[in-house]
């Protein structure tokens, strides 16, 4: 079975300091790991994903294989950033659509 | 404008009275599904589909039906409702692996808040 394991329901951060929002999952195969972010009244989107390997409104995420980790981070938070993040995992199936398990999500909130 | 629409917004009823969401995604979608979300739990999700007439349950599909008769639509039925079904629920949808348009990103709808009393 898959899971996804985000540790911290709340992360309070100063604007400007850096920023880690912490994803740990269990999958047997080979997993795909997204980032969603869900901004306050707006529908859940896309954030990043680990094929793409790309960095969005400056956050990035690496997969760890070893860790099985793919935290999210950022190297200097904005007030524009206090959302909630959810990480999710999908097994890579070469047919077709498969399960999204999403983490419990994390809350961050940016203060001056 | 591309996007997943869900009817309605807001929703309280009471126990026992069927209700239905609708689900409606202008991108013909193949994929298509609905979630749960609710505080402390993240979002689980409830049923999808991969198809037209081809659908499977998800992490929580207890208490809830769907159907998918066409490609837009992916209804959500509630025959029973029960207070522990309150929650906010998203519709989601996404190209097919094997189509030319294959995209990881799932498509969200804005969201349904149901209260049952």
């Amino acid at each position: 079975a898959q899971r996804v394991t985000q540790p911290e329901k709340l992360l309070s951060v100063f604007k400007g300091a850096p920023v880690e929002l912490k994803c740990n999952y269990s999958y047997s195969g080979s997993p795909e790991l997204f980032w969603y972010v869900q901004y306050s009244r707006q529908r859940l989107q896309l954030l990043l994903r680990h094929i793409s390997r790309e960095s969005i409104k400056g956050f990035t995420a690496d997969l760890n294989k070893g860790e099985t980790s793919f935290h999210l981070k950022k190297p200097f938070a904005q007030e524009e950033d206090s959302a909630m993040y959810y990480c999710a995992l999908s097994p890579y199936t070469s047919g077709t659509a498969s399960k999204l398990t999403f983490g419990t999500g994390t809350r961050l909130q940016v203060t001056l | 404008e591309a996007q997943v629409t869900q009817n309605p917004r807001y929703l309280i009823t009471v126990t026992g009275k069927k209700l239905t969401v609708t689900c409606s995604q202008n991108m013909n979608h193949e994929y298509m599904s609905w979630y749960r979300q609710d505080p402390g739990l993240g979002l689980r999700q409830i049923y999808y589909s991969m198809n037209v007439e081809v659908t499977d349950k998800g992490d929580v599909p207890e208490g809830y039906k769907v159907s998918r008769k066409e490609k837009r639509n992916f209804p959500l039925i509630l025959e029973s409702p029960s207070p522990n079904q309150t929650s906010l629920y998203f519709c989601a949808s996404r190209p097919d692996r094997m189509s030319d348009l294959f995209t990881d990103t799932q498509y969200f709808g804005p969201g349904t808040r149901l209260t049952v009393l």
